[in-house]
């Protein structure tokens, strides 16, 4: 079975500073993984993929985030914060065979502060 | 251009009633589908269509019926709501049943009273 798990349901920085939104997931098999975030009232908006190929992935809007098979993780970074970057980031997974299905993690709400 | 639209952006109605929420997207994309996200922001998989074809249909009450007329549209019908059913609805597409890069509606808020 598939599943994604944001450890942390809120993470504060202040802007200026790195950030990091932690995700780890199963799957059976390679995995396609994803980063959406998400702004108030809004639907997701799609920042990065990892299908294959180089582990670190960059994204829309300075977002990157590092595949890490061997831990299971696929944390999302950004090296400087800005305070627009404030909303609830989703950690996606799926898995190349056994249905279409995309798993999304709880969320992680970021907040940054000026 | 909206990519993907749903209409209506709000929802209010009684236990009971019977609602439908239209989606449609512009983007030629074939595969839709339908997320529910609770009040506790956690997003759940309904439904999802692949040309018109039904594709995924997880553990959803038979209240719920989606419809797909053609590919650049995707509705969702809701029998006898429940006070449960409150939540946001989500409409999203991609190009194809990999679901890489889906591309998501504003949202339907449904609150049932």
């Amino acid at each position: 079975a598939q599943s994604v798990a944001q450890p942390e349901d809120q993470v504060n920085v202040a802007e200026g500073n790195p950030l990091t939104v932690k995700c780890t997931y199963s799957v059976s098999g390679n995995p396609y993984l994803f980063w959406y975030v998400q702004y108030p009232n809004r639907g997701l908006q799609f920042l990065l993929k990892y299908i294959t190929g180089d582990n670190l992935v960059k994204g829309s809007y300075g977002f990157e985030a590092e595949f890490n098979k061997s831990q299971t993780s696929f944390h999302l970074k950004k090296p400087s914060a800005l305070v627009s970057d404030s909303a609830l980031y989703f950690c996606a997974v799926r898995a190349l065979t056994g249905g279409f299905k995309t798993i999304f993690g709880a969320g992680t709400r970021l907040f940054v502060k000026a | 251009d909206t990519a993907v639209s749903q209409t209506p952006k709000y929802l209010v109605t009684q236990m009971g009633n019977d609602k439908s929420i239209k989606c449609e997207q512009n983007l030629g994309h074939d595969t839709m589908y339908w997320y529910k996200q609770d009040s506790k922001k956690f997003l759940k998989i309904m439904f999802s269509y692949n040309n018109k074809e039904l594709i995924i249909n997880e553990t959803v009450p038979n209240r719920f019926s989606p419809k797909s007329p053609d590919k650049a549209h995707l509705n969702l019908h809701i029998n006898s709501l429940e006070l449960g059913d409150s939540a946001v609805y989500f409409c999203a597409s991609s190009q194809d049943t990999s679901g890489i890069e889906q591309y998501f509606g504003p949202g339907t808020r449904l609150t049932v009273t």
